[in-house]
């Protein structure tokens, strides 16, 4: 495609439950990293994966979150046991490498009920 | 990345020039002056950014100090669908992580 793309756009969920959030990175692009945004707040790095090098999991919050991403392109982000502070926006965002331009989705607004 | 400090909010008047001004201080000589924009309910847009000269695109223009510890990104006839936050960030060109401060919410008002 030609951009970024998140599935699901929504997502309601009960607290407890697990919840798996996909990206779709721009094809050719080696970068993919993946942010939250609560209400009102500004972007929160979670994870970035660069090619075959282990991924960069510091902004990670809790055991409860982890990410894949298979084969060099799409990822999936992972919620286990969801808490209602968990309900954000998660975006995902990829880029060529070395370069600047950052492509982001359109996120997937999480809630926990 | 170096640390960016941006004001908060700024009101502008439709077809007025929008100036955005960040404030880098501790940027390195190698670190580039990068602008994104989110509008309501979308993710971030890529708008500008430089290193030492002043840019300019269809978008934007961006003024960066001689001494490189500030910036300004100026929409030079701003409409109402450039209402957004503005983000400001500092960084090299390699890939890395990427690190957004709070941003400056800007208004356009007819």
């Amino acid at each position: 495609g030609a951009g970024v793309s998140q599935s699901p756009s929504n997502k309601v969920t009960e607290k407890g439950k697990d919840v798996e959030l996909r990206c779709d990175p721009i094809s050719g692009h080696t970068a993919l990293y993946w942010y939250r945004q609560s209400l009102g707040q500004g972007l929160e790095f979670l994870i970035y994966f660069q090619g075959n090098s282990a991924p960069d999991k510091s902004g990670l919050p809790s055991d409860r979150f982890s990410a894949e991403r298979t084969g060099g392109s799409v990822s999936t982000l992972t919620i286990q046991r969801t808490q209602q502070e968990d309900s954000a926006v998660y975006l995902c965002a990829s880029s060529p490498e070395g370069n600047y331009g950052y492509t982001f989705g359109s996120g997937t607004r999480l809630t926990v009920v | 990345d170096a640390k960016t400090t941006q004001p908060p909010s700024m009101d502008c008047a439709e077809g007025r020039a929008a100036n955005l001004p960040c404030n880098h201080s501790t940027i390195s000589g190698n670190e580039y002056v990068y602008w994104y924009r989110q509008i309501h309910s979308q993710g971030p847009q890529y708008i500008i950014h430089g290193l030492k000269n002043n840019e300019s695109n269809e978008m934007a223009s961006l003024i960066i100090t001689e001494d490189r510890k500030s910036s300004t990104l100026i929409l030079p006839h701003a409409t109402l669908r450039d209402t957004a936050v503005y983000y400001c960030r500092s960084g090299g060109t390699s890939y890395g992580k990427l690190t957004f401060g709070q941003g400056t919410i800007l208004t356009v008002h007819p």
